[in-house]
This record gives structure tokens, C-alpha cells and sequence, in this order.
């Protein structure tokens, strides 16, 4: 299957901080995915990029679409307690069986 | 609007037992995706279905393994008999036509096999 190298693995940071954290693949996708998981719940789709160099904002979350094809990053900006989870990154193509590949996550801790 | 909606959310049971979760997709969403989650492997998917239709079982670990849609609004996945490397959380999805649009996950199914 694909590999989705996802960076950092975890991060502590302190309330207010910006966050980033990136995904890199060695084959090309047409969609990447950023989904939140909370503890106990299921991943919950936060952005979606659908064109090489897209940059698409969520209200403190942007998110971009590498040139390449082969990555993306997400940023949080001023961090907040509830941003505490996990955040996975997903590659998606538009063919094949099994389209959608997920990274490994980063795990956000923030401290107030 | 209602997510994708699992059930039970937690299953504890002996080994040898048979399981079987359930998934009702969002209205609309012709694709459904059954999903496994551990600690060492992350997500998996194992199976997924169009207009209730499986596509592609390769990912189904083995035949104790089975996944049916009977009508468009429910599927379910079960196992039997179940064993204790059965144990993670379950998830199901879908997504809206076309093929290639974002999954909705549902807040899973937690198994663990004693």
C-alpha cells in the first residue's frame, strides 16, 4: 500500500502557540485529507484540498496542497485546549479499490 | 444532520463468540467503508461498498471475517468466531458520489475479545 509519513509523531505545546505539522508520500495523490480524532470517537474531516497549491483556511487551520503532489501541512494558529487529539493526514485517489491512505498522526497535546 | 452512526460502541466479549457490528451511512452516500484501528498498525480498511455492492474484501483479514449491505441505509461487519488479535475499534464511513469524495466516519464500534 501507499506510505504517508506523517511529522512530528507528537507535539506539547503551550496554549496560544502555533502549530505545524506535514505529511509526505512517495506516490502522487488528487485529494489530501486532514481529519481530527478525538478520544473516543472517529476521525472527523477537517479540510479537504483538491488542487495542487491549494491553500484552504478553516478558521485557524490552513492547510496546503504540495506543488508536488506528494505532500501537504497543516497549521493551527493560536492553539487552544480542545485542539488536543489526534490529527491524521489521508492521501486520496480518484481510482483504484482502495483510494483513500491515512498517516501515521501527530498527537497534539496543549498545555494551558 | 445525522453522521454516520454506529452500534454498539463498545463490545466486550469471550473469544470463540460471534460479533457483529452495525453501520447506518448518511443519507445519500452511495460508498460505505469499514474500517479497523489499532495501535500498531493505525487504519486499515477493510472492505467498502457502492450502492450496496462490496467493491473490494481484500483488505478482510480472513474468513472469519464477513461484511453485508442489505439495503442502502445499513451494513454490517461481523466476526465469528471472534479471537482475541480481533480486538481494536471498528469504524465505519461513507461518502457521496462521485468515487473520490471526502469519508464521514462514524464514531466506531470498541471490541475487545477476551
Amino acid at each position: 500500500g501507499q506510505q504517508l509519513n506523517q511529522s512530528p509523531q507528537s507535539m506539547f505545546i503551550q496554549e496560544g502557540e502555533d502549530v505545524s505539522m506535514n505529511c509526505t508520500s512517495s506516490s502522487i495523490f488528487n485529494t489530501w485529507l486532514w481529519y481530527k480524532q478525538d478520544p473516543g470517537e472517529g476521525p472527523v474531516l477537517l479540510i479537504a484540498l483538491y488542487k495542487a497549491g491549494e491553500l484552504t483556511s478553516n478558521g485557524r487551520l490552513t492547510a496546503q496542497f504540495g506543488i508536488t503532489r506528494k505532500d501537504s501541512f497543516l497549521n493551527i494558529s493560536a492553539s487552544i485546549p480542545s485542539d488536543v487529539g489526534i490529527y491524521f493526514c489521508a492521501g486520496q485517489l480518484v481510482t483504484g479499490a482502495n483510494n483513500l491512505f491515512f498517516g501515521t498522526g501527530t498527537r497534539l497535546t496543549v498545555i494551558p | 444532520d445525522a453522521g454516520v452512526i454506529q452500534s454498539p460502541r463498545h463490545e466486550v466479549t469471550e473469544m470463540g463468540q460471534e460479533v457483529t457490528l452495525r453501520c447506518k451511512p448518511i443519507s445519500g452516500h452511495d460508498y460505505l467503508f469499514w474500517y479497523r484501528q489499532t495501535m500498531m498498525r493505525g487504519l486499515e480498511l477493510l472492505i467498502y461498498f457502492n450502492n450496496n455492492v462490496p467493491i473490494d474484501d481484500s483488505g478482510m483479514p480472513e474468513d472469519r471475517f464477513s461484511a453485508k449491505m442489505p439495503n442502502a441505509s445499513f451494513s454490517t461487519l461481523k466476526i465469528q468466531p471472534s479471537e482475541p488479535r480481533d480486538s481494536a475499534v471498528y469504524f465505519c464511513a461513507s461518502s457521496p458520489p462521485p468515487f473520490g469524495q471526502p469519508q464521514h466516519f462514524g464514531d466506531g464500534t470498541r471490541l475487545s475479545i477476551l
